[in-house]
């Protein structure tokens, strides 16, 4: 069945490293949203993409995070290097320009320790 | 500022019994309005969309209803279920730069009890 993957489901890192964190779109869908989920601030958008390119990364500090759709299959978001104040779960969802519907992912719980 | 606030922060209620959740926004202008179930561990997963020209729109057990005038929305669950233990999130879409933007409410988590 259609549907958002994310990997990886968990991930535990050590301050300072790089994550990678990776979505696969629904096939079809052109348009991709990374999202950031703590307790504190609920879901924040991180980056909007629309057919591969990035139209609203505003919500993401450049100086660590780096979003890439290398193709229309794969979207990334990378974190280099990372720190604790990173620990949340990012979640990616994709939907159609136009349409009314994003569909989520299961979400990749980071730890960094 | 845009903002959706929900409430009540978390509700307990027992098997079988109805609830009503509330959500107030100063999204304007706004394309539609959702309302998610997030279970645990889980990503968000859609129960109703509603254009600002709906006022009321079913799933199932659950029922949404959107006042566009007066900027509030509401989430009714008749029968409740354990399995309706979640958190329910009222999202507003906006236009903004190009596209819709979701903007969240912070949430309400209901928990069931047998």
């Amino acid at each position: 069945d259609a549907r958002v993957t994310q990997t990886p489901r968990d991930k535990v890192t050590e301050m300072g490293q790089e994550v990678t964190m990776r979505c696969q779109p629904i096939l079809g869908h052109n348009t991709v949203f990374w999202y950031r989920q703590t307790m504190k601030q609920g879901l924040e958008l991180l980056a909007y993409f629309r057919n591969r390119a990035p139209l609203d990364d505003s919500g993401m500090p450049k100086d660590r995070f780096s979003a890439e759709m290398p193709d229309a299959t794969l979207a990334t978001l990378k974190i280099q290097p990372s720190e604790p104040r990173d620990s949340a779960v990012y979640f990616c969802a994709s939907g159609l320009d136009g349409g009314m519907e994003a569909f989520f992912g299961q979400g990749t719980r980071l730890t960094v320790v | 500022k845009n903002q959706v606030e929900q409430s009540p922060q978390s509700l307990i209620i027992l098997e079988g019994k109805n609830c009503t959740l509330q959500c107030n926004y100063t999204v304007s202008p706004f394309s539609n309005l959702r309302w998610y179930k997030q279970d645990t561990g889980r990503g968000p997963v859609s129960l109703t969309i509603m254009t600002f020209s709906e006022n009321t729109k079913s799933n199932g057990r659950y029922t949404a209803t959107l006042d566009a005038d007066t900027k509030q929305s509401s989430l009714h669950i008749t029968a409740s279920q354990l399995s309706d233990s979640a958190s329910y999130i009222c999202v507003v879409s906006a236009p903004s730069g190009g596209y819709n933007k979701l903007i969240f409410g912070a949430g309400t988590r209901l928990a069931v009890h047998p």
